[in-house]
């Protein structure tokens, strides 16, 4: 079945840092890519997504590319501020009979920044 | 636009009492999915419905758990004689039914922290 791989936390950078979070998949099929972000007490949100190959999708100065070849959506940041402390969820999504789609997530990578 | 309502935030049951978790979707979306997130891992898929319809159920235990949504009202999660084993976040998710489903990103509610004692 598909599966989603992340590497695992915390990550603790310093502000301004450059930050990667790496994400490997695998799945039958084109899936479309995504990450989520989840503060303290709250559900996820969606920081980015990348529906096929080479695509990169990008927010907040986060970006990630669709790498078919590694199965591969890597998150990254050029440099990282104290509001970014959160934990970081990989997944792919997987069409489902009646048009709706299935998410499978990673185990997520929670990240410190200080100061 | 509301996002997505979860209620209750939080919800502590004595083992074997019955658990009422409720979900209203954001406005316009059909179709509502349900996840539980353990302790220190990722969210699971449990199940996929549509008003009055489940449409996929393959991620949700074949005992004690059920789900629907009816065609007025939320969505409601039931776990019956709850165990310690259920003490989880649940979360619920909805998107809108368009033609290509596949990339259409599902907005989550803050979820619903379940005790069990």
């Amino acid at each position: 079945g598909d599966s989603v791989t992340q590497m695992e936390g915390p990550v603790t950078l310093s502000e301004e840092a450059f930050l990667t979070i790496n994400c490997t998949y695998t799945a039958t099929g084109y899936p479309s890519l995504f990450w989520y972000v989840q503060y303290p007490g709250e559900g996820l949100q969606l920081l980015l997504k990348a529906t096929k190959a080479d695509d990169k999708g990008s927010n907040k100065g986060f970006e990630a590319t669709y790498r078919k070849e590694t199965t591969s959506f890597h998150l990254e940041k050029g440099s990282v501020q104290v509001s970014d402390s959160a934990v970081y969820f990989c997944a792919l999504s997987d069409t489902l009979t009646g048009g709706g789609n299935k998410l499978t997530f990673g185990t997520g990578t929670q990240l410190k920044v200080e100061l | 636009n509301a996002g997505v309502m979860q209620n209750p935030r939080h919800l502590v049951r004595r083992r074997g009492q019955e658990a009422r978790l409720r979900c209203s979707p954001m406005k316009g979306h059909s179709h509502v999915y349900w996840y539980r997130q353990l302790p220190e891992e990722g969210l699971k898929f449990m199940v996929y419905l549509q008003k009055e319809n489940i449409i996929d159920e393959s991620g949700m235990p074949k005992e004690r758990f059920s789900a629907e949504f009816p065609k007025e009202g939320p969505s409601i999660l039931r776990i019956q004689q709850v165990v310690r084993g259920d003490s989880a976040a649940y979360f619920c998710a909805s998107s809108p039914q368009t033609g290509a489903s596949g990339d259409q990103p599902q907005h989550f509610g803050d979820g619903t922290r379940l005790s069990i004692l």
